[in-house]
């Protein structure tokens, strides 16, 4: 079973440009979670979509958007980027069947963000 | 807002040596999660206690909730040099405060051989 998926792995940008970030969840989950994670910080959660709909939503400015589609598969956008927003985006999948919550996740590899 | 302290932030140990990190929610949690993330990779769950008072063991470590549900605590027993990495506790928040799940901050380990 493959596990989750997570496209591009590194992503350079500059002050001002957008981002799209791609997440391929484990085959039949229908939850995916997305965490910003930065030396010192932990993992900020930032939202998690469950059959195309956002269930739950972090601390995050509107800057910060996602979407989920019919298959599962989610992607994170960032626009106007900001020398902040460099961290490790990490998505996770679960069934989705429990509250987010009270299940465990299975996180992909990342993709590290860099904004110049 | 619900936050969940992990302390401490970093924990330099001698191989044999054990170690232990703390967790400590704000609110009552409905389970908490333990998490591994190796450097350069990503967490990998470990465990998760859902009743007060729980306790689990793998192996080396041993797992804890606390009665109130609101701590938690990681005992690694011998630490050896395979156990290099951060380890994060999640907590679970009741449906009615958000039904999300707070990661603490991470307690990095490092091992000398």
């Amino acid at each position: 079973k493959a596990g989750v998926t997570q496209t591009p792995r590194y992503l350079i940008k500059t002050r001002g440009q957008q981002v799209t970030l791609s997440c391929s969840p484990i085959s039949g989950h229908r939850s995916v979670s997305w965490y910003q994670q930065t030396p010192g910080q932990g993992l900020q959660f930032l939202f998690e979509y469950f059959s195309e709909t956002q269930r739950n939503k972090g601390n995050f400015p509107g800057r910060f958007s996602g979407r989920q589609f019919s298959n599962s598969r989610s992607e994170m956008n960032v626009s106007t980027l900001e020398l902040g927003d460099s961290a490790l985006y990490l998505c996770a999948s679960s069934s989705g069947l429990r509250a987010e919550s009270n299940e465990k996740l299975f996180f992909g590899s990342g993709t590290q963000l860099s904004v110049l | 807002g619900q936050q969940v302290m992990q302390i401490p932030q970093y924990q330099h140990v001698q191989e044999g040596e054990d170690f232990t990190t703390y967790c400590n929610s704000s609110t009552t949690l409905s389970n908490i999660q333990w998490y591994k993330q190796r450097p350069g990779g990503h967490p990998v769950f470990l465990i998760q206690l859902v009743k007060s008072g729980e306790v689990k063991k793998q192996k080396r470590l041993t797992f804890q909730f606390g009665e109130a549900k609101k701590n938690s605590s990681l005992h690694i027993t011998a630490t050896q040099t395979t156990d290099v990495g951060t380890y994060f506790c999640a907590g679970g928040t009741i449906y009615n405060q958000g039904g999300k799940l707070i990661f603490g901050q991470g307690t990095e380990l490092s091992v000398k051989p």
